[in-house]
């Protein structure tokens, strides 16, 4: 049974519009949410995180949003730009075990 | 730093034979994790060591999976014999202590078993 489920497996977004990334988990001891980039023949890369007692996080152009009630995560990434070509992974975690990813969510930046 | 280090980045080989792995952690980390991406399961966890000691390794799928971390600065992933269907991509990845820190990754083992 998935734990971390990121329901659309790809998203096509034009460079310059907003890409928003989905994440939704099934447990509520998760504490600390992380997004991590996947480019083609490489590892995960981190991105962004936040903690269970944040409801928003931003760097630059990335914005992380949790909703613990619903038990969902956003990644909100605004300007979009083809760099951002990508397997982008959830990852949730509890207290200090491993992280538990989502299967991914190809975004696809279109000039 | 070099960041974590895995190797080999490709292998291939035939049904039957013995696959180890390797991977170098960050110098410092002191948790060590194996995972394994495949199209159909995403990315899972195999195992994970805290100061070289296994921790959980209920991912691990089968007794033909082994894994070992004889000192802080190396690990290995073993299969022995392997399969066509452990065919997939292994990652480590290396975290140092601290409640949120981040999982630094490997760039990746690409096994093909034929």
């Amino acid at each position: 049974d998935q734990q971390v489920k990121q329901n659309s497996p790809s998203l096509s977004v034009q460079e310059g519009r907003i890409s928003i990334l989905n994440c939704d988990y099934t447990n509520s001891m998760f504490d600390y949410f992380l997004w991590y980039k996947k480019y083609p023949a490489e590892g995960p890369t981190f991105l962004i995180s936040i903690s269970s007692i944040k409801d928003k996080n931003e760097d630059g152009r990335f914005t992380v949003f949790l909703n613990k009630s619903a038990k969902h995560l956003s990644l909100h990434i605004v300007p979009s730009q083809p760099g951002d070509s990508a397997v982008y992974f959830c990852a949730v975690r509890s207290g200090n075990t491993p992280l538990v990813f989502g299967k991914g969510t190809r975004l696809s930046v279109i000039a | 730093d070099a960041g974590v280090i895995q190797s080999p980045r490709h292998e291939v080989t035939e049904m039957g034979q013995e696959v180890t792995l390797r991977c170098k952690p960050i110098s410092g980390h002191n948790s060590l994790f194996w995972y394994r991406q495949t199209m159909m399961r995403g990315l899972e966890l195999l195992i994970y060591f805290n100061n070289n000691v296994p921790i959980d390794d209920s991912g691990m799928p089968e007794d033909r999976f082994s894994a070992k971390m004889p000192n802080a600065s190396f690990s290995t992933l073993k299969i022995q014999p392997s399969e066509p269907r452990d065919s997939a991509v292994y990652f480590c990845a290396s975290r140092g202590a601290g409640v949120n820190n981040e999982q630094f990754f490997g760039p990746g083992t690409r096994l093909t078993v034929l």
